[in-house]
């Protein structure tokens, strides 16, 4: 079965600082992973996708991902935060043809 | 964007009545998803169309069923509506299924009294 997990509900940081939102996966082929922000009040929209190739895939507004198959993690991060970037952000795995299964969320905070 | 749109957006309804949401594309992207979230359980799939009248199965469907009978529509309908089904819904598409991005729509915000 496939599963995905998210540590931490909710981060904070100070702005400038490293932004690191981290993902964890179980799948018995190889997946396909997504990260998905979601402002208030909007629906999500995808940051970024690793699906083969380069394990390092960047995205969006600065953001990036690395994929890494023997810790099964697929880790977000950002150099530098913004206080934009404050919103609820959800990886997601997909294998074959499967509908994606998404994790539970981390919400972050951007303290200035 | 991807042209989504779900309508209504917000709802207020009593337990026991039926309720439909409507997802409306304009993408003619194959596959239509719809999802619930609530807090502390992200996403959780309801119901997914693969076509025109195929639909299968998601992780939380008892209580709600959908049809598609046409590529740009994707109904779900709440048969009688319970509390525990106070939620956000969004609508999803995608051209090719699970390897494919998924955009979502707006969602709609259901409050069942």
């Amino acid at each position: 079965a496939q599963s995905v997990t998210q540590l931490g509900s909710h981060v904070s940081v100070s702005e400038g600082a490293l932004v690191l939102l981290r993902c964890n996966y179980s799948s018995s082929v190889p997946p396909y992973l997504f990260w998905y922000v979601q402002y208030p009040n909007q629906g999500l929209q995808l940051l970024l996708k690793y699906t083969t190739g380069a394990t390092l895939v960047k995205g969006i507004n600065g953001f990036e991902a690395e994929f890494k198959k023997s810790e099964t993690s697929f880790h977000l991060t950002k150099p530098s935060a913004h206080m934009s970037d404050a919103a609820e952000y959800f990886c997601a795995l997909s294998s074959g043809n499967t509908p994606l299964v998404f994790g539970k969320g981390t919400r972050l905070s951007v303290i200035a | 964007d991807a042209g989504i749109t779900q309508s209504p957006r917000h709802k207020v309804t009593e337990t026991g009545t039926p309720v439909t949401l409507r997802c409306h594309q304009t993408e003619n992207h194959r596959y239509m998803y719809w999802y619930r979230q609530d807090p502390g359980h992200g996403l959780r799939l309801i119901h997914y169309s693969y076509g025109v009248k195929d639909t299968d199965k998601g992780e939380v469907s008892d209580g709600y069923s959908v049809s598609r009978s046409k590529t740009e529509d994707f109904l779900l309908t709440l048969e009688s509506a319970t509390s525990s089904q106070t939620s956000v819904y969004f609508c999803a598409i995608s051209l090719r299924g699970g390897l494919e991005t998924q955009y979502f729509g707006p969602g709609t915000r259901l409050l069942v009294l």
